[in-house]
């Protein structure tokens, strides 16, 4: 299968701090998507993103499609306690059914 | 909207039996997916299905059996459980658009299956 590299793995930052995280593949993808989630929950998406260079907001969440197709990026601006969970990118192959997901960063709020 | 519901939300098992992991959505979505997400990694998909009667593997699908003969249900099937499938077991499913395959999977809150 594809594999996905993330980074950080994990992120102990201070309230209101930004947020910065990556993934990185070895393949072309024509989407990817960004997933928040929480403790026993399932993921939750939080952007899709279609086409190289689109950049896309959601709040104070913005991410951006690599150029080269074989990245993306997340930003959180300003963070706040309840941006703590796991994020997971997923992207999918140019052909195929499926996505595939990175390893997650958790990122951890400190008050 | 109950989006995507999973059940049982916890189950263990011993070595050798069998089981179901129940899976429905009311979104009328045609695509439906079983993922497995192991402690610390990322979810890696079991199976798939495009619509009803249809299903294809995924990246890990030795072990398991799915069926699709609805559009709402998509059961997976444990046959002879393993310790290696102690894993949080995830569906989801999604509609495709703007001309991709398939985007934007809701998924369900998971079951967490434990084989002993």
């Amino acid at each position: 299968g594809q594999q996905l590299n993330q980074s950080p793995q994990s992120m102990f930052i201070q309230e209101g701090e930004d947020v910065s995280m990556n993934c990185t593949s070895s393949s072309i993808f024509n989407t990817w998507l960004w997933y928040k989630q929480d403790p026993g929950e399932g993921p939750v998406l939080l952007i899709a993103l279609y086409k190289a260079g689109e950049l896309t907001s959601n709040g104070r969440l913005t991410a951006q499609f690599g150029i080269t197709r074989k990245d993306s990026f997340l930003n959180i601006s300003a963070s706040i306690p309840s941006d703590v969970g796991i994020y997971f990118c997923a992207g999918q192959l140019h052909t195929g059914n499926q996505f595939y997901f990175g390893t997650g960063t958790s990122l951890t709020v400190i008050p | 909207n109950a989006g995507v519901t999973q059940t049982p939300k916890f189950r263990i098992l011993k070595i050798g039996q069998s089981m179901t992991l129940q899976c429905t959505q009311d979104m009328n979505h045609n695509y439906m997916y079983w993922y497995r997400q192991d402690p610390g990694m990322g979810l890696k998909l079991i199976y798939y299905s495009v619509g009803a009667g249809i299903t294809d593997k995924g990246e890990v699908p030795n072990g398991y059996n799915v069926s699709r003969s609805t559009t709402e249900d998509f059961p997976l099937r444990l046959e002879l459980a393993a310790p290696s499938q102690t894993s949080v077991y995830f569906c989801a499913s999604s509609y495709p658009s703007r001309g991709s395959l398939y985007t934007e999977a809701f998924f369900g809150q998971g079951t967490r299956l434990t084989v002993v």
